[in-house]
């Protein structure tokens, strides 16, 4: 079992629609759970960290968090074309030293 | 805040020769920084991770005699990709961590080229 694992997708969803992305994570003592986002060509960009249980909202994205399940999600509302991109989870694993590990990405289409 | 800097952004060398890529922490002091490659259409893939004053350590199936990492001080890292070949062509990123965080920030990243 990987140590953070995502589907790859694509994940095709109309514009405007909820764009809903999935993580889940090995190390049941993990603390910081971060969402990155990686255009085409560039480099990865935080857009989001949620460290507690529950729902964390900044504008038009979610973080969700289920450390019993293991489990942090992406919710994007209203999604626009620009919101196509590769989401990266990364959550820190006391394995690797508590340093952040990469999920694979989930590749995220939206289309007008 | 939090802003990493590469450079450069872009390099195309002859294969044999030796290129060496920069990445700064600009706004704060990154005791750990980590050296990335992505192949096209493919998932970043952690080469090294280095400490300011120590020694880096590589990933498996890295080679650190060909992948030289420096990390004199608290803002700047240094990969030198020595000896490259064209296979070696890829897009290399760098991220930085601040001290007292684990979040990691990441460099715009440079496309080597090898001829």
């Amino acid at each position: 079992q990987k140590e953070v694992e995502q589907n790859s997708g694509p994940l095709s969803v109309p514009e405007g629609a909820i764009a809903s992305l999935n993580c889940t994570y090995s190390d049941r003592v993990s603390q910081s759970f971060f969402w990155y986002r990686q255009y085409s060509g560039k480099s990865p960009e935080l857009i989001m960290s949620i460290y507690s249980n529950g729902d964390k909202e900044d504008g038009r994205f979610t973080a969700q968090l289920n450390k019993a399940s293991q489990y942090v999600s992406l919710l994007i509302r209203d999604s626009q074309p620009s919101d196509s991109a590769t989401y990266l989870c990364a959550v820190n694993i006391r394995n690797a030293g508590n340093m952040l590990t990469f999920g694979g990405g989930t590749r995220l289409m939206v289309k007008p | 805040g939090a802003v990493v800097s590469q450079h450069p952004s872009r390099v195309i060398c002859k294969s044999g020769t030796s290129v060496k890529i920069e990445c700064r922490s600009l706004d704060f002091q990154a005791t750990t920084m980590f050296w990335y490659r992505q192949f096209p259409k493919q998932s970043l893939m952690l080469m090294a991770t280095s400490n300011e004053g120590s020694k880096a350590t590589y990933e498996q199936g890295v080679e650190k005699d060909k992948f030289l990492i420096n990390h004199a001080s608290l803002t700047l890292s240094t990969l030198t990709v020595t000896s490259a070949h064209p296979e070696d062509s890829s897009f290399y990123i760098c991220s930085a961590r601040p001290q007292t965080a684990y979040e990691q920030y990441f460099g715009p990243g440079t496309r080597l080229t090898v001829t």
